[in-house]
């Protein structure tokens, strides 16, 4: 069965912190790994993603960490804000035998404290 | 500005009912997809269209059915709805495939 495995369920962060919010994937046929963010009364949104032929992305203070032989890729959110307070999930998706979708991590709820 | 707007934002039902969630994107995205959300198990594919009149089963298709009549309109359908079914439903479209999925903001459902 397709797994993304997602930790921790939530997270309480001081402003200016570093979040960090780690997945872990099983299937080697996923080569897309994308994080949402979603806002309370929000659809999810994309933030940032990634393929494994690169090992680290940047888009400001959002950066995805990827390690393919591992099989983890996790989200870095340098100088938290308070604005950043959100659930965060992590997906995976590629060619497999079940199609090409994209399954979702469990999510973790982010809090950054003042 | 893109949009996919579903039709109710809460919705209580009984036991046995039929219940129809509209999904509507103005983005002229061929691809089209319907998600339920729990808390602790996150997001769980139900059905996704690639097209018109065409749907494939997602992870958790059991229980519902879907519509997809033109491009723009994505329909979920519970045959008979049964408490297990009370959830955030969240339907989403996209321009390729999974790549970046634009989402409505949910109907909540409550089946009683």
């Amino acid at each position: 069965q397709q797994q993304v495995k997602q930790s921790p369920q939530s997270l309480i962060v001081q402003k200016g912190g570093i979040s960090i919010i780690n997945c872990a994937y099983e299937n080697t046929a996923f080569d897309y790994f994308p994080w949402y963010q979603q806002f309370p009364g929000k659809g999810p949104a994309l933030l940032i993603a990634i393929r494994p032929d690169v090992s680290e992305k940047k888009e400001g203070r959002f950066t995805i960490s990827f390690n393919k032989s591992a099989k983890q890729f996790s989200l870095h959110i340098m100088d938290s804000q308070p604005g950043d307070s959100a659930t965060y999930f992590c997906a995976a998706s590629g060619l497999t035998g079940g199609g090409n979708k994209l399954t979702f991590g469990t999510g973790t709820q982010l809090k950054v404290e003042l | 500005d893109v949009k996919v707007t579903q039709s109710s934002r809460y919705l209580v039902k009984r036991t046995g009912e039929k219940v129809f969630l509209e999904c509507v994107q103005d983005m002229d995205h061929e691809n089209m997809f319907w998600y339920r959300q729990d808390p602790g198990l996150g997001l769980r594919l139900i059905y996704f269209s690639y097209d018109v009149k065409m749907k494939e089963k997602g992870d958790i298709p059991e229980g519902y059915s879907v519509s997809r009549e033109k491009k723009e309109r994505f329909s979920l359908i519970l045959e008979s709805a049964s408490t297990n079914q009370t959830s955030m439903y969240l339907c989403a479209s996209s321009f390729w495939q999974n790549e970046k999925l634009f989402f409505g903001s949910g109907t909540q459902l409550s089946v009683l």
